[in-house]
């Protein structure tokens, strides 16, 4: 059964403290992302990585880290850096690096809440 | 660079009627759109995708969009709405000079009354 999962599906984090979100994929893509997302915003790229052990800073990269130490793993970790880190985040997957045409399929999303 | 304007926030509709989600975009050079479509707390999944073929494009579900160059317009439109519809939709642009970037609207949340 092919597809993205994402783990946690709801994670809470401490002021001062680093998070990591989960990504997995089992569709052989090259490529992952990571999007941010507020209420009535549409997605913000944090993240993308179009193949392994390289990626690329998005728009809002700041506060955030990624690695890409394996084709199907894509995490994510939140740091103490960033201060609004309240949102729902979502991880998704393409068959290449050239996203211009691409379909891209989405997980489920990890909903991280400030405590 | 490339963008994307969702001219409604939200959409409400009844049970078996036509639906339409209205979609503007501003791209450089050839774009290609997408629609995707989002159920609460889940994912994103493609309803559609333009990519420079056919001006029409059908996608699942019963949903089709046409791009128009001259209105430079992507709407997404259904001719009977189902309960299921209800969810919030996104219209998506990419072109080919900003070959790792896609932009996404805002989004439109789709009402469907019984």
């Amino acid at each position: 059964d092919g597809g993205i999962t994402q783990s946690p599906k709801y994670l809470f984090r401490k002021e001062g403290q680093n998070v990591t979100l989960s990504c997995e994929q089992n569709l052989n893509h090259d490529a992952m992302y990571w999007y941010r997302q507020d209420p009535g915003q549409g997605l913000r790229l944090i993240y993308y990585s179009q193949i392994v052990n390289d990626f690329q800073k998005g728009d809002i990269a700041e506060g955030y880290s990624v690695s890409r130490e394996k084709k199907e793993s894509f995490p994510l970790t939140v740091t103490s850096a960033q201060k609004n880190p309240t949102a729902f985040y979502l991880c998704a997957s393409s068959i290449g690096g050239g996203i211009y045409q691409e379909t891209q399929y989405f997980g489920p999303g990890t909903r991280l809440l400030v405590l | 660079a490339q963008s994307v304007t969702q001219l409604d926030s939200h959409v409400s509709v009844s049970e078996g009627t036509p639906v339409l989600l209205r979609c503007n975009y501003s791209s450089s050079y050839s774009p290609s759109l997408f629609w995707y479509v989002q159920h609460p707390n889940k994912g994103l999944q493609l309803l559609l995708k333009y990519t420079s073929a056919a001006t029409l494009v059908k996608g699942i579900n019963g949903f089709e969009a046409e791009f128009k160059k001259s209105e430079t317009s992507f709407h997404l439109t259904k001719p009977s709405a189902h309960m299921s519809d209800a969810a919030e939709y996104f219209c998506v642009v990419s072109d080919l000079y900003n070959n790792n970037d896609m932009r996404f609207g805002a989004g439109t949340r789709l009402t469907v009354k019984p």
